[in-house]
């Protein structure tokens, strides 16, 4: 079955840089959740999308932007990177309301090293 | 501050013992998961167990829910070294037509000794 798909993988920037992650959800899930964990964390909720609008917003510095596209992957955006930046950042998605139980899927990851 | 706090923050078993961990939160919940993740890869889904629900099984794992409380908790039985992983909590609430957004607790990081 097809799965929550991240990229890169894995991603190396220096201080003030700039970086963009990719998430592509499941088919038909239409709902986007970002989330980022640092070394030791658990997940921090970032910020979600359903049907291409923000749904939710947590802790996402301002440094951070996130949109979801007419395909329904989503990009995360983030700029003036510091080295507190660096953690996995998650994707997961849902579906559609009707029918949802509850449980998200998560992809593998981004990690974002900040040098 | 964390909707969700496990404990134990660690533990250490042998194969074939059970393994149980508690969670904590805070506020009122549509909705609790629990979501096991090896070191460094993605969160994958174990069971959810609603409000209105005192226990579930799925498999080796059998989860309690105390509301009145505000806690729940995770068994794993004859655990295999595979289990070896850590277990978090994560309390939800569906909201219509913007899915789930969870709040995750702290983790218990569990091994399991061959």
């Amino acid at each position: 079955a097809a799965g929550v798909i991240q990229s890169p993988r894995h991603l190396i920037k220096e201080k003030r840089e700039t970086a963009t992650l990719k998430c592509y959800p499941i088919p038909r899930h239409d709902t986007v959740y970002w989330y980022q964990q640092g070394p030791g964390q658990d997940p921090q909720f970032l910020i979600s999308f359903y049907e291409k609008m923000q749904s939710d917003k947590g802790s996402i510095p301002d440094r951070f932007s996130a949109q979801q596209f007419s395909d329904y992957h989503s990009e995360l955006n983030m700029s003036s990177l510091e080295l507190g930046d660096s953690a996995l950042y998650f994707c997961a998605s849902s579906p559609g309301y009707s029918g949802y139980t509850g449980e998200l899927f998560f992809g593998e990851g981004s990690r974002l090293t900040v040098l | 501050s964390q909707q969700g706090e496990e404990d134990p923050q660690a533990l250490s078993i042998q194969e074939g013992e059970n393994a149980t961990m508690n969670c904590s939160y805070k506020t009122s919940i549509n909705n609790l998961q629990w979501y096991r993740q090896n070191s460094g890869r993605g969160l994958v889904h174990l069971i959810l167990i609603r409000s209105n629900e005192r226990e579930k099984h799925s498999g080796r794992l059998r989860v309690t829910l105390d509301t009145s409380k505000k806690s729940s908790s995770l068994l794993i039985t004859a655990s295999r070294a595979a289990d070896t992983a850590s277990y978090f909590c994560a309390t939800g609430e569906i909201i219509k037509a913007a899915g789930n957004k969870l709040t995750f607790g702290g983790g218990t990081r569990v091994l399991v000794k061959p």
